[in-house]
């Protein structure tokens, strides 16, 4: 009875780093997003995918990477860790009978040095 | 552009009612949804409304006027657990969902 799940859950990194976040659900859910969470923002949608090994950008999806080779997972890389990258990252998936909802993992803190 | 607006903080008392407004300009509509998110904690689902009119659900009530872009949350008989932010979410046109910024309820005993 995971659900989704997210790891690491706080992240500290250096400037230029790769670093990559790791989402799992256990619902076999088609669709999964990543959203990052910033004070004074709205949840951001980066990446989020229908299917496996099927992905499409979102609203800021630049200097982020994504694959889904299993339907159950789906990381979210930073190539190139920047400042502004530093902020809270949630997965979240949607599928099943109650096909509009999204239900989100614990997230991820991550800080970028 | 798309643009989803709500209070950035309201404050009410323990027991008391309280209404969280959300107006919203989307291109396209498939449904609006309210998440409570706790701090530090995931967001999680409270509501879908996709024809107008009032949900109630236990304590909380969500309604929608699509015409005039429009969503309240209504919170009865508060508790002080229900101390959290609420979001508001709208589904465009491209069923993605926009995000407000959240409405920070402080409950005071």
């Amino acid at each position: 009875d995971a659900g989704i799940t997210q790891s690491p859950r706080y992240k500290i990194t250096e400037t230029g780093r790769q670093v990559t976040l790791m989402c799992h659900q256990t619902w076999s859910h088609s669709y999964m997003f990543w959203y990052r969470q910033d004070l004074g923002h709205g949840l951001r949608l980066i990446y989020y995918s229908a299917a496996a090994d099927i992905t499409d950008k979102g609203e800021v999806p630049d200097g982020y990477v994504v694959s889904r080779s299993k339907t159950e997972n789906f990381p979210l890389t930073l190539e190139s860790a920047t400042r502004s990258q530093t902020s809270v990252y949630f997965c979240a998936s949607s599928g099943g009978e109650e096909a509009d909802t999204q239900y989100f993992g614990p997230g991820t803190r991550l800080t970028v040095l | 552009g798309q643009n989803i607006d709500q209070p950035t903080e309201m404050t009410a008392t323990e027991g008391a009612i309280v209404q969280i407004n959300c107006t919203y300009q989307t291109s396209g509509f498939n449904g609006l949804f309210w998440y409570q998110q706790h701090a530090g904690e995931a967001p999680t689902f409270l509501s879908y409304n996709v024809l107008d009119g009032l949900e109630e659900k236990g304590r909380f009530s969500s309604f929608l006027s699509r015409s005039k872009g429009y969503s309240y949350l209504l919170l009865k008989e508060l508790q002080m657990k229900d101390s959290a932010s609420y979001l508001c979410a709208v589904r465009d046109s491209n069923y993605q969902l926009i995000w407000g910024a959240g409405t920070k309820l402080i409950i005071k005993p």
